[in-house]
């Protein structure tokens, strides 16, 4: 079946632009995770959607980035007044709960967002 | 503050060579320790460990946790020219209710040569 995908796979923007990135899930995955990976860097932990509700969002790093999955399906990142900094590659995993037992984290490739 | 830390951060090793990749944490509420190998953008996972001293294995990669002195080791026996890539350890926390959080290391760069 379909694996996790993310689009779009590459992304430039200008300084101060907004952004959207999308995210498709595995079908029946209710478990959502948005990372951030920036180069020479492991992951790092943006925000967790079990179904539609963000159940920790506590990786968000300010108020300009904001993640919804109104369907508990595909989820949008978005990310207001870029800047610099932001530039990384932002990655996409479900698993199949979210729940007290383990479920391995399926990884979409990843949307590389460069900010000029 | 919870974090991981990986050594060494890059190794360059022959094919044919063994190579033990190492894992340290310290975390307020630990529940697992995941491996995962990043050749491009997304990560593969390896390895989930949970208990201490039980070796889990997959091919030549094997690991093992250390719950008392809180780390973990990836070895690779035999290594091929595939096995280049960037080798993650993650520790998965227990939060309130069903909340989960991965925290990463930064990754050891392994390249081995023919």
């Amino acid at each position: 079946g379909a694996g996790v995908s993310q689009t779009p796979s590459n992304k430039v923007t200008e300084k101060g632009k907004y952004v959207e990135l999308r995210c498709d899930p595995i079908s029946g995955h209710t478990a959502l995770y948005w990372y951030r990976q920036s180069l020479g860097q492991g992951p790092e932990f943006l925000i967790y959607f079990q179904g539609t509700g963000a159940a920790d969002d506590s990786g968000l790093p300010n108020d300009r980035f904001f993640a919804v999955r109104p369907e508990g399906s595909v989820s949008t990142l978005k990310i207001q007044r870029t800047e610099r900094g932001d530039s990384a590659v932002y990655l996409c995993a479900s698993s199949l709960t979210g729940g007290l037992t383990y479920n391995e984290q399926f990884f979409g490739p990843g949307t590389r967002l460069t900010v000029l | 503050e919870d974090k991981v830390v990986q050594s060494p951060l890059s190794l360059v090793v022959h094919e044919g060579d063994t190579v033990t990749l190492n894992c340290s944490y310290e975390v307020t509420n630990f529940r697992s320790l995941l491996w995962y190998k990043q050749e491009k953008k997304a990560p593969t996972f390896l390895f989930m460990l949970t208990s201490s001293g039980i070796e889990k294995k997959s091919g030549r990669l094997s690991s093992i946790l250390d719950k008392k002195e809180l780390f973990s080791i990836l070895n690779i026996t035999a290594t091929q020219t595939g096995d280049s890539a960037v080798y993650l350890c993650a520790v998965e926390l227990s939060h309130a209710g069903n909340n989960r959080k991965l925290i990463w290391g930064l990754g050891t760069s392994l390249a081995v040569n023919p």
